[in-house]
């Protein structure tokens, strides 16, 4: 059974610091995993996809990173600003499963 | 905007109640789907619709029905739920059911009393 794990679970850092959220998955065999942001009380937002054949993706300031062999993932958030406070959700997309298997969150605050 | 819309936002039902939950896609997708959220824990695949075929999740309570009258169109109703059923319900859509983007709905909030 596929089990996604982020670290840090909260995070709290000065604003205009680049930051890097961890994502580690057990079963390599993913079709593709996706970040997320979610806003208190919200839906989630997509921020990225990587295919399983993919090394990164890239969108704005951020940058998403996958060593599928390894099982891991990071998203680079470069010169953070405070509105990029919110939770960051990690989360994969098995074969043989059906929809996504999700990591708890990294709760990340961007101090003024 | 996501193009897949929740209605509706909040929700308090007693525990006699029911009630239906809406979801609504404008992308085109093939593929539907409900998922919980509790605090403090991992968001948790309920029910999988894709070209409007249910896929069985054994693991939920029989108080949930899912339907999905066409392509567009996601229900979940709701009926002698129990408080700790309270949580964030989203509903979700992707191109197909396997290699996809998903893009979720803002969510109702459901507190059952």
């Amino acid at each position: 059974k596929q089990e996604v794990t982020q670290i840090p679970a909260a995070l709290s850092v000065p604003e205009g610091e680049n930051l890097v959220l961890n994502c580690s998955f057990t079963d390599s065999a993913i079709y593709n995993l996706q970040w997320f942001r979610q806003d208190p009380g919200k839906g989630l937002t997509s921020l990225l996809l990587i295919q399983s054949s993919q090394r990164e993706q890239t969108s704005g300031r951020l940058n998403a990173s996958l060593d599928k062999s390894s099982g891991r993932s990071t998203l680079y958030i470069a010169a953070s600003q405070p509105g990029d406070s919110a939770t960051y959700l990690c989360a994969v997309k098995s074969g043989g499963a059906d929809g996504l298997t999700f990591g708890k969150g990294t709760h990340l605050i961007i101090q003024p | 905007e996501t193009g897949v819309t929740q209605t509706p936002r909040h929700l308090v039902m007693g525990m006699t109640n029911k009630k239906s939950l809406k979801c609504e896609q404008h992308l085109g997708h093939n593929a539907m789907y409900w998922y919980k959220q509790s605090a403090k824990k991992p968001l948790e695949l309920m029910f999988v619709y894709s070209l409007e075929e249910r896929v069985e999740n054994n693991s939920v309570p029989s108080r949930f029905s899912p339907e999905c009258p066409n392509s567009s169109h996601l229900f979940l109703h709701l009926h002698t739920l129990q408080p700790e059923d309270s949580a964030l319900y989203l509903c979700a859509s992707s191109q197909t059911r396997v290699v996809a983007e998903a893009f979720f709905g803002q969510g109702t909030r459901l507190t059952v009393v």
